[in-house]
This record gives structure tokens, sequence and C-alpha cells, in this order.
């Protein structure tokens, strides 16, 4: 298993800012996975974070919008930028344990609400 | 597009009350299916991962079947204590592609 860490934990934001996530394991990890949950939708993926490569997007997340950082095999950063109310949302990050179908392990999330 | 439907949305029930929520999954390109429980400001936390039609997997009050010749997956709480009171997710994923794919949940809240 792994142990991942967020912060901020919560934020509120003015619209039109922005803010960056950080995401901490506590071990080296290949792939790590970002995230979204709109209120009364499903967990769903924003994007997928290798080290020492473009993260790789899904559709109808791009770039300039969530830009994420992955410096290292246990550290990276999702940036919401240019925020509007509808980013109001929870943001994990997540590694997946391949030895287990999948399995993945999140934070414990970063709950932001843009006003 | 691959859809996982959950129901039901929410769910209160009273502590010592038996409950079960319902997970459908496309069924076809079947790989696993994982269920989660999710308390809040906690993070996700695994509570099964199922791979074969008929599997069935308990831990402790908990257990989950699956059928995956029809699509579906049931989490069943006996005797439902205040500290099972989270959101429980179910994600499935295909032999195709890696991402897993997530239902909208169902939030138990269990009163005492």
């Amino acid at each position: 298993s792994a142990v991942i860490s967020q912060k901020p934990s919560r934020d509120i934001c003015q619209r039109g800012t922005s803010l960056t996530i950080q995401c901490q394991v506590d071990s080296q990890v290949t792939m790590m996975f970002w995230y979204r949950q709109q209120p009364g939708q499903s967990l769903t993926l924003i994007a997928t974070a290798n080290q020492g490569s473009e993260a790789t997007y899904e559709s109808g997340f791009v770039i300039d919008k969530f830009p994420i950082s992955r410096p290292n095999l246990t550290f990276s950063t999702l940036t919401v930028s240019n925020m509007s109310p509808e980013d109001s949302s929870i943001y994990l990050c997540s590694v997946r344990d391949r030895g287990s179908y999948n399995e993945q392990f999140f934070g414990p999330g970063t709950r932001l609400t843009v006003l | 597009i691959l859809n996982v439907e959950q129901s039901p949305q929410s769910l209160h029930v009273q502590e010592g009350d038996s409950t079960n929520f319902t997970c459908s999954f496309p069924s076809s390109n079947f790989y696993a299916l994982h269920w989660y429980r999710w308390e809040t400001a906690k993070s996700p936390e695994a509570l099964f991962v199922m791979t074969l039609n008929g599997d069935e997997k308990k831990k402790g009050r908990i257990s989950a079947t699956l059928n995956t010749k029809e699509g579906y997956s049931y989490l069943y709480i006996k005797g439902s204590q205040p500290e099972d009171s989270a959101t429980y997710l179910c994600a499935f994923i295909t032999g195709l592609r890696v991402k897993l794919v997530f239902g909208a949940g169902t939030i138990l809240r269990v009163k005492s």
C-alpha cells in the first residue's frame, strides 16, 4: 500500500485565480493520477502524470486549464487555472498497485470552492 | 462511452439495519470491479477487488457479489453501524484500458 498526503485539504478561492494542489507519496511510483469529483457526479480522471514526461489528459481536460508537474517519483502538483464556480470540486491524487488489478490508493482530497 | 451506475444515490438507515447497494457496468470486456469506501475528509479506501464471475468477498460485516455476465455487483452491509456512514464507490476496468471508470457513489448514513 501507499500513504498519500495532499495540500491544501480545502480552500475557498475567487473566480479568475489559480490554485496549486500538492500530492506527496511515501514511496516511489511511476504513475500518479489526478481525479475530480464535482458535486453529485462520478469521480472522473483528469490526467495521468508520469515522471519525466508530459501528463496525459483525458477527454475534456486540457493542459492550459489543469497544468501538472511531476518533478520526481514521489511528488506531483495539479494547478486549477483561471477558476470559475464550475471548478468547485474535490480533487484527489492517487497511485496504482500494479499487483492487484489496478487497485488504487488515494490521497484525502482537496475540497475546492470557487466563489 | 463506458457508464457505471450506482443505486440508490443515498440511503438513510437505523443502526442494526442491513442494507445493500447496486453497481451496474458494461458486461463486455470485463477486467475487474472495485469497491471503495470514502469517509468524509479521509482517503477513499479499497474494500474489494473482484475479478471473476460469481465472486463473493467478505470483510467483517461487509460483503460483495459479482455477476459479470449481466453486469452488476451488489455490496451488502449486515447490521449497519454509525461508523459505516460513508460514500461507497464502485469502479470498473475493461481489459482494453487501464483507466478506472467510477460510478457516482451511494451515500450511506446510519443513525444511532
